[in-house]
């Protein structure tokens, strides 16, 4: 059974640093994965979303890249602004379904 | 601009009561999804659709149920409203059908109805 992981569950940055956020999945049969984010008491924004065949995606200043022989993702985010501030999820669709497998998410702060 | 929309942000029903949840999209999309997300639980899905007056259970159905009789709308229905149901309700929706391709499928959310039952 698929299973998503994110670690870590939180963290706070200073305003202009890059980061990386992780994203752990079990099953590396895919069809892609997804990240969101979620600002609080909101829904969730589609971001970024990787097809299996792909490597990497680019939008703006995110950077999301697959690495499906190790199970994992990567969304890297450059320049951070106290507007990135927002829970982050990712999401891998198993193949055969229709129903994404999400993680529990990163909690991120930047600090102005 | 694409969008899902759930008809309420904020609800507050009494325990006992019978509660609906609407959820509208204009995509044309052939899935429908509802999920609860709970603090430190992430997000469950409770039921979704794959077509017109089609539905299959999620992990967590039980004290829901749903209803699509039309391609564009999707309702979750608490049959008798309890406390341990209050959370944030979130709808989705996502292309795709029998025979299609899936690799390019993506979700796309509502933004979400908190519902308080007391």
């Amino acid at each position: 059974k698929q299973e998503v992981t994110q670690i870590p569950a939180a963290l706070s940055v200073p305003e202009g640093e890059n980061l990386v956020l992780n994203c752990s999945f079990t099953d590396s049969a895919i069809y892609n994965l997804q990240w969101f984010r979620q600002d609080p008491g909101k829904g969730l924004t589609s971001l970024l979303l990787i097809q299996s065949s792909q490597r990497e995606q680019t939008s703006g200043r995110l950077n999301a890249s697959l690495d499906k022989s190790s199970g994992r993702s990567t969304l890297y985010i450059a320049a951070s602004q106290p507007g990135d501030s927002a829970t982050y999820l990712c999401a891998a669709l198993p193949s055969g379904t229709y129903k994404y497998i999400f993680g529990t998410g990163t909690r991120l702060k930047v600090l102005a | 601009d694409v969008k899902v929309t759930q008809s309420s942000r904020y609800l507050v029903k009494r325990t006992g009561e019978k509660v609906f949840l609407e959820c509208v999209q204009d995509m044309d999309h052939e899935n429908m999804f509802w999920y609860r997300q709970d603090p430190g639980l992430g997000l469950r899905l409770i039921y979704f659709s794959y077509d017109v007056k089609m539905k299959e259970k999620g992990d967590i159905p039980e004290g829901y149920s749903v209803s699509r009789e039309k391609k564009e709308r999707f309702s979750l229905i608490l049959e008798s409203a309890s406390t341990n149901q209050t959370s944030m309700y979130l709808c989705a929706s996502s292309e795709g059908g029998f025979g299609r391709e899936l690799f390019s499928l993506g979700y796309t959310f509502g933004s979400g109805t908190r519902l308080t039952v007391v």
